[in-house]
Protein backbone atom coordinates (compact mmCIF):
# COMPACT_ATOMS: atom_id res chain seq x y z
CA UNK A 1 0.00 0.00 0.00
CA UNK A 2 1.31 3.74 -0.72
CA UNK A 3 1.63 5.46 2.07
CA UNK A 4 1.73 9.50 2.25
CA UNK A 5 2.46 11.00 5.76
CA UNK A 6 2.18 14.51 6.76
CA UNK A 7 4.30 15.71 9.60
CA UNK A 8 1.09 16.89 11.76
CA UNK A 9 -2.18 16.64 11.86
CA UNK A 10 -3.29 19.78 13.46
CA UNK A 11 -0.67 23.03 13.72
CA UNK A 12 -1.46 26.65 15.23
CA UNK A 13 1.34 29.43 14.55
CA UNK A 14 1.29 33.07 15.17
CA UNK A 15 1.34 35.64 12.47
CA UNK A 16 4.83 36.30 11.07
CA UNK A 17 6.52 32.46 12.42
CA UNK A 18 8.44 30.66 9.77
CA UNK A 19 6.59 27.30 9.31
CA UNK A 20 7.72 23.79 7.93
CA UNK A 21 5.12 21.01 6.54
CA UNK A 22 6.55 18.42 5.92
CA UNK A 23 5.21 15.07 3.63
CA UNK A 24 7.11 11.59 3.43
CA UNK A 25 5.93 9.08 0.63
CA UNK A 26 7.42 5.25 0.61
CA UNK A 27 6.64 4.51 -3.17
CA UNK A 28 9.77 6.12 -4.65
CA UNK A 29 7.48 8.25 -6.78
CA UNK A 30 8.75 11.48 -8.87
CA UNK A 31 6.63 13.64 -8.58
CA UNK A 32 4.98 15.17 -5.67
CA UNK A 33 2.63 18.01 -4.83
CA UNK A 34 1.12 20.58 -2.25
CA UNK A 35 -2.39 21.51 -2.34
CA UNK A 36 -4.22 24.12 -0.22
CA UNK A 37 -7.98 23.41 0.19
CA UNK A 38 -10.23 25.66 1.16
CA UNK A 39 -14.31 25.66 1.44
CA UNK A 40 -16.06 26.38 -1.77
CA UNK A 41 -12.52 26.32 -3.74
CA UNK A 42 -11.56 23.04 -4.31
CA UNK A 43 -7.87 22.02 -4.30
CA UNK A 44 -5.43 24.93 -5.57
CA UNK A 45 -2.09 23.67 -6.46
CA UNK A 46 0.95 25.60 -4.68
CA UNK A 47 3.82 23.95 -5.71
CA UNK A 48 4.92 20.85 -7.73
CA UNK A 49 8.29 18.96 -7.69
CA UNK A 50 8.88 16.49 -11.06
CA UNK A 51 11.98 14.79 -8.92
CA UNK A 52 14.75 15.63 -6.75
CA UNK A 53 15.78 19.43 -6.78
CA UNK A 54 12.76 20.43 -9.71
CA UNK A 55 9.88 22.22 -8.37
CA UNK A 56 7.43 24.31 -10.62
CA UNK A 57 5.00 27.03 -9.48
CA UNK A 58 1.45 26.25 -9.12
CA UNK A 59 -1.47 28.80 -9.11
CA UNK A 60 -1.00 29.78 -5.77
CA UNK A 61 2.86 30.24 -4.83
CA UNK A 62 2.90 33.50 -3.12
CA UNK A 63 4.15 33.18 0.74
CA UNK A 64 5.13 29.83 0.25
CA UNK A 65 9.04 27.83 -0.57
CA UNK A 66 9.12 24.00 -0.96
CA UNK A 67 12.46 21.93 -0.59
CA UNK A 68 13.10 18.74 -2.19
CA UNK A 69 16.38 17.56 -1.21
CA UNK A 70 15.62 13.68 -1.29
CA UNK A 71 12.90 11.60 -3.32
CA UNK A 72 10.73 10.64 -0.09
CA UNK A 73 10.30 14.11 1.32
CA UNK A 74 8.50 17.27 0.04
CA UNK A 75 8.90 20.09 2.02
CA UNK A 76 6.03 23.59 2.11
CA UNK A 77 7.40 26.15 3.92
CA UNK A 78 6.06 29.27 4.87
CA UNK A 79 8.20 31.93 5.12
CA UNK A 80 6.24 34.20 7.66
CA UNK A 81 3.02 33.23 8.27
CA UNK A 82 -0.10 35.00 7.92
CA UNK A 83 -3.87 34.78 9.21
CA UNK A 84 -4.86 34.71 5.07
CA UNK A 85 -3.00 31.26 5.12
CA UNK A 86 -4.90 29.56 7.43
CA UNK A 87 -5.94 26.09 5.63
CA UNK A 88 -6.08 22.84 4.94
CA UNK A 89 -2.42 21.75 3.17
CA UNK A 90 -2.75 18.02 1.24
CA UNK A 91 0.09 16.42 0.35
CA UNK A 92 0.34 13.95 -2.68
CA UNK A 93 2.16 11.78 -4.59
CA UNK A 94 2.76 10.40 -8.07
CA UNK A 95 4.65 7.88 -10.70
CA UNK A 96 6.16 9.97 -12.69
CA UNK A 97 6.08 7.17 -15.39
CA UNK A 98 3.93 8.38 -18.33
CA UNK A 99 2.59 11.32 -16.88
CA UNK A 100 -0.65 12.77 -16.71
CA UNK A 101 -2.43 8.73 -16.22
CA UNK A 102 -1.25 8.33 -13.07
CA UNK A 103 -3.04 8.03 -10.08
CA UNK A 104 -2.25 10.58 -7.38
CA UNK A 105 -1.88 8.98 -3.39
CA UNK A 106 -2.58 11.90 -0.79
CA UNK A 107 -1.82 12.05 2.49
CA UNK A 108 -4.42 12.84 5.36
CA UNK A 109 -3.62 16.77 5.28
CA UNK A 110 -2.34 19.22 7.96
CA UNK A 111 -5.08 22.36 9.22
CA UNK A 112 -2.87 25.16 9.84
CA UNK A 113 -4.13 27.76 11.73
CA UNK A 114 -2.24 31.09 11.82
CA UNK A 115 -2.97 33.27 14.82
CA UNK B 1 -5.62 25.18 -20.37
CA UNK B 2 -7.75 22.84 -19.04
CA UNK B 3 -10.62 23.28 -16.49
CA UNK B 4 -13.29 21.53 -14.60
CA UNK B 5 -16.28 22.78 -13.25
CA UNK B 6 -18.76 20.39 -10.81
CA UNK B 7 -21.71 21.56 -11.67
CA UNK B 8 -23.44 21.00 -7.55
CA UNK B 9 -21.51 22.25 -4.44
CA UNK B 10 -23.86 20.05 -2.36
CA UNK B 11 -26.04 17.04 -3.52
CA UNK B 12 -28.66 15.88 -0.16
CA UNK B 13 -30.01 12.60 -0.92
CA UNK B 14 -31.47 9.78 0.92
CA UNK B 15 -30.31 6.66 2.08
CA UNK B 16 -30.44 3.68 -0.95
CA UNK B 17 -31.59 6.59 -3.56
CA UNK B 18 -29.80 7.27 -7.05
CA UNK B 19 -27.70 9.68 -7.26
CA UNK B 20 -25.01 11.91 -9.77
CA UNK B 21 -22.55 13.97 -9.60
CA UNK B 22 -21.75 15.82 -12.27
CA UNK B 23 -18.53 16.90 -14.27
CA UNK B 24 -17.52 18.54 -17.04
CA UNK B 25 -14.57 19.34 -18.51
CA UNK B 26 -12.79 21.66 -21.01
CA UNK B 27 -9.99 20.79 -22.85
CA UNK B 28 -8.51 21.19 -26.70
CA UNK B 29 -6.67 18.11 -26.29
CA UNK B 30 -7.22 14.39 -25.27
CA UNK B 31 -7.58 14.15 -21.47
CA UNK B 32 -7.50 11.23 -18.80
CA UNK B 33 -10.52 11.96 -16.08
CA UNK B 34 -10.63 11.19 -12.04
CA UNK B 35 -13.09 11.10 -9.80
CA UNK B 36 -11.58 11.31 -6.32
CA UNK B 37 -13.61 11.26 -2.79
CA UNK B 38 -12.76 12.77 0.36
CA UNK B 39 -14.03 11.28 3.75
CA UNK B 40 -14.03 13.41 6.59
CA UNK B 41 -10.81 14.35 8.41
CA UNK B 42 -9.09 12.34 5.63
CA UNK B 43 -7.26 12.99 2.67
CA UNK B 44 -8.63 12.34 -1.00
CA UNK B 45 -8.54 8.65 -2.38
CA UNK B 46 -9.04 7.60 -6.07
CA UNK B 47 -12.80 6.28 -6.92
CA UNK B 48 -12.12 5.71 -10.53
CA UNK B 49 -10.30 7.14 -13.88
CA UNK B 50 -10.95 6.95 -17.53
CA UNK B 51 -7.40 6.51 -19.53
CA UNK B 52 -8.90 5.23 -22.99
CA UNK B 53 -11.26 2.15 -24.11
CA UNK B 54 -14.71 1.86 -22.91
CA UNK B 55 -16.71 5.04 -21.93
CA UNK B 56 -18.28 3.65 -18.80
CA UNK B 57 -15.60 3.19 -16.17
CA UNK B 58 -16.62 1.49 -12.47
CA UNK B 59 -14.81 2.20 -9.55
CA UNK B 60 -14.78 0.85 -5.96
CA UNK B 61 -17.67 1.09 -3.66
CA UNK B 62 -20.38 0.45 -6.31
CA UNK B 63 -19.21 3.84 -8.11
CA UNK B 64 -19.26 4.24 -11.78
CA UNK B 65 -18.91 6.99 -14.48
CA UNK B 66 -19.27 7.46 -17.84
CA UNK B 67 -16.87 9.39 -20.37
CA UNK B 68 -19.15 11.32 -23.16
CA UNK B 69 -16.88 13.04 -25.17
CA UNK B 70 -19.31 14.92 -27.24
CA UNK B 71 -20.75 16.58 -24.14
CA UNK B 72 -17.41 16.64 -22.62
CA UNK B 73 -18.53 15.75 -19.69
CA UNK B 74 -17.28 12.35 -16.94
CA UNK B 75 -20.87 12.43 -14.32
CA UNK B 76 -19.96 9.99 -11.56
CA UNK B 77 -23.22 7.28 -10.68
CA UNK B 78 -24.48 5.53 -8.10
CA UNK B 79 -27.50 3.20 -8.28
CA UNK B 80 -28.24 2.99 -4.17
CA UNK B 81 -26.21 5.07 -1.70
CA UNK B 82 -25.38 4.62 1.34
CA UNK B 83 -24.92 6.94 4.76
CA UNK B 84 -21.00 6.10 4.55
CA UNK B 85 -21.03 7.54 1.04
CA UNK B 86 -20.88 10.81 2.73
CA UNK B 87 -18.28 12.66 1.57
CA UNK B 88 -16.47 15.37 -0.98
CA UNK B 89 -16.41 14.33 -4.72
CA UNK B 90 -13.64 15.08 -6.69
CA UNK B 91 -13.24 15.45 -10.71
CA UNK B 92 -9.92 16.19 -11.59
CA UNK B 93 -8.49 15.82 -15.52
CA UNK B 94 -5.24 15.37 -16.61
CA UNK B 95 -3.93 15.55 -20.04
CA UNK B 96 -3.81 13.05 -22.44
CA UNK B 97 -0.63 11.76 -24.98
CA UNK B 98 -1.10 15.01 -27.48
CA UNK B 99 -0.45 17.97 -25.09
CA UNK B 100 -1.80 19.79 -22.43
CA UNK B 101 -0.75 20.06 -18.99
CA UNK B 102 -0.07 16.94 -17.01
CA UNK B 103 -0.30 18.64 -13.92
CA UNK B 104 -3.78 17.86 -12.35
CA UNK B 105 -6.66 20.21 -12.56
CA UNK B 106 -9.00 19.67 -10.26
CA UNK B 107 -12.87 21.02 -9.81
CA UNK B 108 -14.27 23.06 -6.86
CA UNK B 109 -15.99 19.79 -5.34
CA UNK B 110 -19.23 18.43 -4.35
CA UNK B 111 -20.34 17.55 -1.02
CA UNK B 112 -22.73 14.71 -0.98
CA UNK B 113 -24.47 14.32 1.82
CA UNK B 114 -26.83 10.93 2.48
CA UNK B 115 -29.48 11.09 4.59
CA UNK B 116 -31.56 8.47 6.61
Amino acid sequence: DVKVTQSSRYLVKRTGEKVFLECVQDMDHENMFWYRQDPGLGLRLIYFSYDVKMKEKGDIPEGYSVSREKKERFSLILESASTNQTSMYLCASRSGLAGGLNTQYFGPGTRLTVL
Amino acid sequence: AQSVTQLDSQVPVFEEAPVELRCNYSSSVSVYLFWYVQYPNQGLQLLLKYLSGSTLVKGINGFEAEFNKSQTSFHLRKPSVHISDTAEYFCAVTRGASGGSYIPTFGRGTSLIVHP
